[in-house]
């Protein structure tokens, strides 16, 4: 099956921009969302449907598609931004449609 | 408001069964185009999904896990199941459900707080 792979650690200076990637085959077929993780809790949506945002979730958050490669971008990045990120799309290689996550980015705020 | 929240045993032996529930409010698996999903994490690892139901009883499984996995909704109580046969250490993890969304995408827009369920004799 297909996979979707995250850098393990990204680091961004405090009101800087962050960018965080995703790669996989199935995301040339299929949006990727976003989820962040703080530490202790559960995963929350932050970009859905290529960038669309839920409500709550700040504009500094944006998401982008190139190729087989979804950006998640953060203007301006905050101290409470700093968590981990995971993607998701839809699997587009298995007969039996399924799910796949990326394995997920650790974001510093320096 | 949609909340979920997930129920179940914190402890469980090798080999033996678990079942975990997912009890759900602010929407309905009947009739609204959603579903519910199962997903896990092991402490410090990365998510990883596990079974879906969507609302016109449409399922999908994990190929990795398929043969172990079962996932079944009662829609009069909100509820959403998820059995796991033959659990072994390493699927000590936090089970989350959570509800899914899609258009021809697909996301996970509300999550439970999570259980974390621990497989030790």
């Amino acid at each position: 099956s297909s996979e979707l792979t995250q850098d393990p650690a990204v680091s961004v200076a405090l009101g800087q921009t962050a960018r965080i990637t995703c790669q996989g085959d199935s995301l040339r077929y299929y949006y990727a969302s976003w989820y962040q993780q703080k530490a202790g809790q559960a995963p929350v949506l932050v970009i859905y449907d290529k960038n669309s945002r839920p409500s709550g979730i700040p504009d500094r958050f944006s998401g982008s598609i190139s190729g087989d490669t979804a950006t998640l971008t953060i203007t301006g990045a905050q101290a409470e931004d700093e968590a981990d990120y995971y993607c998701n799309s839809r699997d587009s290689s298995a007969n039996d449609p399924h799910v796949l996550f990326g394995g997920g980015t650790k974001l510093t705020v320096l | 408001q949609i909340t979920l929240k997930e129920s179940g045993p914190t402890l469980v032996k090798p080999t033996e069964t678990l079942t975990l529930t997912c009890t759900f409010s602010g929407f309905l698996l009947s009739s609204d185009e959603v579903g519910v999903a199962w997903i896990r994490q092991p402490p410090l690892k990365a998510l990883e999904w596990l079974a879906l139901i969507y609302w016109d009883d449409e399922r999908h499984y994990s190929p990795a896990l398929k043969s172990r996995l079962s996932i079944t909704k009662d829609t009069s109580k909100n509820q959403v199941v998820l059995t796991m046969t033959n659990m072994d250490p390493e699927d000590t993890a936090s089970y989350f459900c959570a509800r899914v969304t899609y258009s021809r995408s697909l996301w996970f827009d509300t999550w439970g707080q999570g259980v974390l369920v621990a497989v030790s004799s």
